[in-house]
């Protein structure tokens, strides 16, 4: 599928590195979201924007710094991360109308491993 | 607030045996209710949805899906399973957000 895309697909980086995830949508949706799957955990999500606005910040520590420059494109800014922030990074897009959230579509995700 | 239970966490089935997943939401309105399907390293892909009408709803890949009111479940069935169909399943709920099961991890012997 190439409605949701990410780069880069696999990311090692040093706990000391400054790095940066990309996600971009094709599908004309108006919200972008940031999820965290890790190993024998659920879904946990990270952040979600709705027309470049950020409407949910779940609790994301602060070395995750999202980015909404426009309603197709979402980044994700690292920096000083810890092992424990080694995960699957999923990007979704979806239309929310009338506060309501209909399907969501993901990309493929990065796969990020802190060293 | 909204929940998903799904139940099992691993199930094993043979290849061309029936697939019933089991999923239980909690949501205080009409529930918008998905299936996802993940293969490892890669993102979800939605398998179907509901909104509303017909309880029986069809999605890619033969699999199917089933709304009951009544039991709060939104189970997913394939009457014959592939090996391919070897993946973790996701139920999802939405209403002002879209919350997720833990998944159920699928194994198909052979």
């Amino acid at each position: 599928e190439t409605g949701v895309t990410q780069t880069p697909r696999h990311l090692v980086m040093g706990m000391t590195n400054k790095k940066s995830l990309k996600c971009e949508q094709h599908l004309g949706h108006n919200a972008m979201y940031w999820y965290k799957q890790s190993a024998k955990k659920p879904l946990e999500l990270m952040f979600v924007y709705n027309f470049k606005e950020q409407t949910e910040n779940n609790s994301v520590p602060s070395r995750f710094s999202p980015e909404c420059p426009n309603s197709s494109h979402l980044f994700l800014h690292l920096h000083t991360l810890q092992p424990e922030d080694s995960a699957l990074y999923l990007c979704a897009s979806s239309q929310e109308l009338a506060g309501r959230t209909y399907e969501q579509y993901f990309g493929p995700g990065t796969r990020l491993t802190v060293t | 607030a909204q929940s998903v239970t799904q139940p099992d966490i691993h199930i094993t089935v043979s290849e061309g045996a029936s697939l019933e997943l089991r999923c239980n939401y909690s949501y205080g309105a009409t529930p918008y209710l998905f299936w996802y399907v993940q293969s490892p390293g890669q993102g979800l892909q939605l398998l179907l949805k509901y909104f509303s009408g017909d309880t029986l709803v069809q999605g890619i890949k033969g699999f199917e899906a089933e709304f009951k009111r009544s039991q709060s479940s939104f189970n997913l069935r394939k009457p014959s399973v592939h090996w391919s169909d070897a993946a973790e399943y996701f139920c999802a709920v939405g209403g002002n957000k879209l919350v997720f099961g833990a998944g159920t991890i699928l194994r198909v012997k052979s």
